[in-house]
């Protein structure tokens, strides 16, 4: 069975702080964990996948994930958030060879505050 | 340079009336195709998988059907819509072993 969890509904940051957000997973097989993001009305984009190697996966606009198997998680980060980075974040997991079938966490809304 | 497109970008419907709602993918050949329904606020939720033409695997029906008449075309439809029905309903993409990509998405109300 797989599961993800994001365990914060919403975050709530300032302009230029920096930011994480968790994500935990389970997952019978090999995860690979991705990041998008969904702004208002709109459908979702990619920002990162995790495949496997480096734990440390770069995404675009300054996004960044690192992925622990001891852990079972895959935490989003960024240095500095911008106002537009306001958005409803979901952590994705699919098991290796099962890329018909994600399983979506909650969601987590950020709002970013001048 | 693959697009995907759905159709129409929103509607308001009456409980009890038909729908259909379309996908297209363009740029690319033979690809796997991909229905979600997000509630307001909510997460997305799988319904419907297409790897071939005239395929289609159902993940969570919802009262809803798919089919793919065409290699770039993914279409949802109902015969009767519930109020549960109205949502965000997302098309994605992938070239097979790959990343999901997701089109602009449809808004349905069910009235």
């Amino acid at each position: 069975a797989q599961s993800v969890t994001q365990p914060d509904a919403r975050v709530t940051v300032s302009e230029g702080a920096s930011l994480q957000l968790r994500c935990k997973y389970s997952s019978s097989g090999t995860p690979y964990l991705f990041w998008y993001v969904q702004y208002p009305r709109q459908g979702l984009q990619l920002l990162l996948k995790y495949y496997s190697g480096d734990p440390v996966v770069q995404g675009v606009n300054g996004f960044e994930a690192e992925f622990s198997k001891s852990n079972s998680s895959f935490h989003l980060r960024k240095a500095s958030v911008h106002w537009s980075d306001s958005a409803v974040y979901f952590c994705v997991l699919s098991a290796a060879g099962s890329f018909n079938k994600l399983t979506f966490g909650a969601g987590t809304r950020l709002a970013v505050c001048p | 340079a693959q697009t995907i497109h759905q159709w129409p970008v929103a509607e308001i419907k009456a409980v009890g009336s038909p729908l259909s709602l379309g996908c297209t993918i363009k740029g690319k050949s033979s690809p796997n195709l991909y229905w979600y329904w997000q509630a307001t606020g909510g997460t997305l939720q799988q319904l419907f998988y297409s790897i071939t033409v005239g395929q289609v695997e159902s993940v969570v029906q919802l009262n809803l059907s798919a089919s793919r008449p065409k290699d770039d075309q993914f279409i949802l439809s109902t015969e009767k819509l519930l109020l549960s029905h109205s949502g965000f309903y997302l098309c994605a993409w992938t070239g097979g072993q790959d990343t999901q990509y997701f089109g602009p998405g449809t808004r349905l109300l069910v009235l």
